[in-house]
């Protein structure tokens, strides 16, 4: 098993871009949660998802939206981007058990 | 709002030495996990703490949750080069019904020279 991989690794925009990152979750692992984190400091959390829906949600603005597909996957997309986006973006799966991390995605903005 | 307070920020020994690291919080969670983070990977779960007064010990490692589950220590003995990393706190609010949404204290950053 794989356990929770993202795409890409790392990614460079210029300010005013959209991005859009993607997560697979652990075999049998239903919950997709996002997380920023910016360097030297811990994870926020932005959303969840469930069951095709968002769950629950962070303090982010509107400019963070999410999907979840039916296999569970999940993508990331951040319009409008800032210079202050620029942070490791952390994907987590679980499924009434302790959160999985994936390597995550690495946004610089320019 | 910060929910929880990791201390120290930094922390830089050398090899043979004990460490602690603290993280407390006013509010109370059902459960605390602890994680190591390499430069460019995701958070490694190290453990996870559920029970008031809970202590748990892997390898050289000692994790503790308070009493009323509002804190935790990790206590390392005779800190090693290979545990330089970011360790990170991370609770689950007590009365929540989700597994996915932790809040992260901000981290401390562990050097242990050679």
């Amino acid at each position: 098993d794989a356990g929770v991989t993202q795409s890409p690794t790392h990614l460079i925009k210029t300010r005013g871009q959209q991005v859009t990152l993607r997560c697979s979750p652990k075999s049998g692992h239903d919950t997709v949660s996002w997380y920023q984190q910016a360097l030297g400091q811990g994870p926020q959390f932005i959303f969840q998802y469930y069951e095709e829906e968002e769950r629950q949600r962070g303090n982010f603005p509107d400019r963070f939206s999410g999907h979840q597909f039916p296999n569970y996957s999940s993508e990331l997309n951040v319009n409008a981007l800032l210079l202050g986006d620029s942070a490791l973006y952390l994907c987590a799966s679980s499924s009434l058990s302790s959160p999985l991390f994936g390597p995550g995605t690495r946004l610089t903005v320019l | 709002t910060q929910l929880l307070e990791q201390s120290p920020q930094f922390l830089s020994i050398q090899e043979g030495e004990n460490l602690t690291v603290y993280c407390n919080s006013s509010s109370v969670f059902s459960s605390l996990q602890w994680y190591r983070q390499e430069p460019g990977e995701g958070p490694v779960l190290l453990v996870t703490v559920v029970t008031g007064g809970e202590v748990k010990k892997l390898k050289r490692l000692t994790f503790q949750f308070g009493d009323a589950r509002k804190d935790s220590s990790l206590h390392i003995t005779a800190a090693q080069p290979g545990d330089t990393g970011l360790y990170l706190c991370a609770g689950l609010r007590a009365g929540g019904t989700s597994y996915g949404k932790l809040t992260f204290g901000q981290g401390t950053i562990l050097t242990v020279h050679p």
